[in-house]
């Protein structure tokens, strides 16, 4: 499974767009990128999955180059209730495997 | 559909009593999964079932843990004897079969353990 490395925390304010990049130098080539997001006691929750180039659904948008060796996840205009953990997940069929995440602190 | 239901959603138990927790998947889901999560160590993949079958236990850590799942319908994890260092967040998810890439897992709300 390839390995995943992205930001421990980042901060925002209510209303900006909010981009989460995640790095995956060794994805394969049947690879796809997948993100969750986390609340405090509560389960993960799938966002978007994408191949290659971009993927929008009403969450949120998902930005692959055309290396596929990083993954931008884009959160527009974001709310305090999207506080959370966001994760970046990479692989085929099989066990999801999530790594650290990234801690998102959205402030008034 | 009532998501993956998982119970209890708490747990206090005294150090050398057995465990169980349980985990009812969401119907025509195909793979369920098992992970722990701490603040040390984040979210673990404990053990994954596909058609009833446990696919990969290489995340359940010690001998003290064991899970089924006798039907399509029913998973439980159980750690026996316990010890306050399993004392963690447990979670349950289920997916369906797609057509390729992780399908979208669904997680139960999670059973938190605290072994004293």
């Amino acid at each position: 499974l390839a390995k995943t490395t992205q930001p421990i925390s980042m901060d925002s304010y209510e209303g900006q767009e909010v981009n989460i990049t995640c790095s995956h130098n060794n994805i394969a080539t049947n690879d796809y990128i997948t993100w969750y997001q986390q609340f405090p006691s509560q389960g993960p929750r799938f966002i978007i999955q994408g191949y290659k180039t971009k993927v929008t659904n009403e969450v949120a948008s998902l930005f692959i180059p055309a290396d596929r060796k990083s993954s931008t996840l884009s959160l527009p205009r974001v709310s305090l209730s999207d506080t959370a953990v966001y994760y970046c997940l990479v692989g085929a069929e099989g066990k999801l495997i999530f790594g650290q995440g990234t801690e998102l602190s959205v402030k008034p | 559909d009532a998501g993956v239901i998982q119970s209890p959603r708490h747990e206090v138990t005294e150090m050398g009593q057995e465990v169980t927790l349980r985990c009812k998947p969401i119907s025509g889901h195909n793979s369920l999964f098992w992970y722990r999560q701490t603040m040390m160590r984040g979210l673990e993949l404990l053990i994954y079932f596909n058609n009833n079958v446990p696919i990969d236990d290489s995340g359940m850590p010690e001998d003290r843990f064991s899970a089924k799942m006798p039907n399509a319908s029913f998973s439980t994890l159980k750690i026996q004897p316990s010890e306050p260092r399993d004392s963690a967040v447990y979670f349950c998810a289920s997916s369906f079969p797609g057509t390729g890439g992780f399908t979208e897992a669904f997680f139960g709300q999670g059973t938190r353990l605290t072994v004293v």
